[in-house]
């Protein structure tokens, strides 16, 4: 079974600051890392896919980069909106399964 | 482009009745998942098919639950005589490829609700 952690559970933050959090996962048969974004009453949409070791990738003000040597991969938000304040899950293929295996998600709450 | 889209939105059954919830992939999407969100849980893969094949069902109960994709028409999950247990929001995603690289797209989710 493939545990895939993510911390913190929750987090507020003030508008305009910047925030990150963790994923992680096991180093061992790593093929890729997933993100995705899920706003509440809506479905979970693709942020990116990593795959190689030192991988750093962006879309806007949202960036993450993959460590897969000590298994964890960091979310980043710059200059935080209201318009961020969503569920952010990380995802990784393995453990013997083909589909995805999530973690439980850091539910991000950005206050005015 | 219409995404995943899945029904019905909600249903809602009595114990032992039959559940199937349906889902039609993206256009040009032939990988289809299934995931399942218990109350308080996060979603749990239960199945992965591609056209007419079940590739991996390795997070599918063994009894009453059972999915298909046939080479016409929408993916089917059915649960048959459920239990309340059985209660949860039902997601399916679709890609053009295995997760191990691609990413998935997800429709809006079916929420069983067993009385």
């Amino acid at each position: 079974i493939l545990n895939v952690e993510q911390s913190p559970q929750s987090l507020h933050v003030q508008e305009g600051d910047s925030t990150n959090f963790t994923c992680s996962f096991p180093s061992s048969n790593f093929y890729a890392l997933h993100w995705y974004r899920w706003e509440t009453a809506k479905s979970p949409e693709a942020l990116f896919v990593m795959t190689l070791n030192g991988d750093e990738k962006k879309k806007g003000r949202i960036s993450a980069t993959l460590n897969t040597k000590e298994g964890y991969s960091y979310l980043y938000i710059k200059g935080s909106q209201p318009e961020d304040s969503a569920t952010y899950l990380c995802a990784s293929p393995g453990g013997g399964a083909d589909g995805l295996t999530f973690g439980k998600g850091t539910h991000l709450i950005i206050q005015p | 482009n219409a995404g995943v889209m899945q029904n019905p939105r909600h249903l809602v059954r009595r114990r032992g009745q039959e559940a199937r919830l349906r889902c039609s992939p993206m256009k040009g999407h032939s990988h289809v998942y299934w995931y399942r969100q218990l109350p308080e849980e996060g979603l749990k893969f239960m199945v992965y098919l591609q056209k007419e094949n079940i590739i991996d069902e390795s997070g599918m109960p063994k009894e009453r639950f059972s999915a298909e994709f046939p080479k016409e028409g929408p993916s089917i999950l059915r649960i048959q005589q459920v239990v309340r247990g059985d209660s949860a929001a039902y997601f399916c995603a679709s890609s053009t490829s295995s997760s191990n690289t691609g990413e998935l797209f997800f429709g809006e989710g079916s929420r069983l609700t067993v009385l």
